[in-house]
């Protein structure tokens, strides 16, 4: 079965430091990639995805995200964070031609004014 | 992207009863699901809902449990039966075209005493 693990649980950053957050899944096969975030009291947003091209995907907000396929990842990066970023991010997967979606557990990042 | 309404916002509910709830979309989409997501834990696809026919659910969700139904393109509803502290969640629905992203409502939060 599909997984998706993302490591890390809660990051507190200062304002303009720059934001890796790790995700990496276990299928073999084809997969679509997803970041979503949840902003205090909101739903639950699209930010990013990857279905094929340029590894290299922009989202909203400054936010991209890097799928290395060698290491079955899609890490989330924004190089300079600030205080609104501050939420829940989740990382999901689909297999080509597949509807359902696998989440990781969430990270959630707090952003220091 | 689709605006998805859902039915009841929250509730709380005794155990042993049922609650529905109803996810509402502003345009014909091809698939809807129904999540769960637990305290502290992610996302957990419950079923897929299907129009004209019985849902599809996942390992460990029974119809008995969670009926639902799909009566046209736009409308689902789940209902949580005979409820147990167990069942406090967020339950979510969320829609796609076929294959392609899927975008959430904002969810129910459901209490069981």
């Amino acid at each position: 079965a599909q997984s998706v693990s993302q490591h890390n649980h809660h990051v507190i950053l200062s304002e303009a430091a720059s934001l890796e957050l790790g995700c990496n899944y276990s299928y073999g096969g084809t997969v679509n990639l997803f970041w979503y975030v949840q902003y205090p009291g909101q739903h639950l947003q699209l930010l990013l995805k990857y279905f094929s091209g340029d590894p290299l995907v922009k989202g909203i907000k400054g936010f991209e995200a890097e799928f290395i396929k060698s290491k079955f990842s899609f890490n989330l990066r924004k190089p300079s964070v600030q205080w609104s970023d501050t939420a829940e991010y989740f990382c999901a997967v689909n297999t080509a031609g597949a509807n359902n979606l696998f989440f990781g557990t969430g990270t959630r990042l707090t952003v220091i004014p | 992207s689709a605006v998805i309404s859902q039915k009841p916002s929250r509730d709380i509910c005794q155990r042993g009863t049922s609650l529905t709830i109803q996810c509402q979309v502003d345009s014909q989409v091809t698939m809807m699901f129904w999540y769960r997501q637990q305290p502290g834990q992610s996302l957990t696809l419950i079923a897929t809902a299907n129009q004209g026919s019985e849902a599809t659910y996942e390992s460990g969700f029974v119809i008995d449990k969670f009926p639902i139904s799909r009566p046209n393109l736009t409308f689902s509803t789940l209902t949580v039966s005979n409820m147990s502290p167990e069942d406090s969640s967020i339950y979510l629905c969320s829609v796609a075209a076929a294959q392609e992203t899927q975008y959430f409502g904002p969810g129910t939060r459901l209490l069981v005493l």
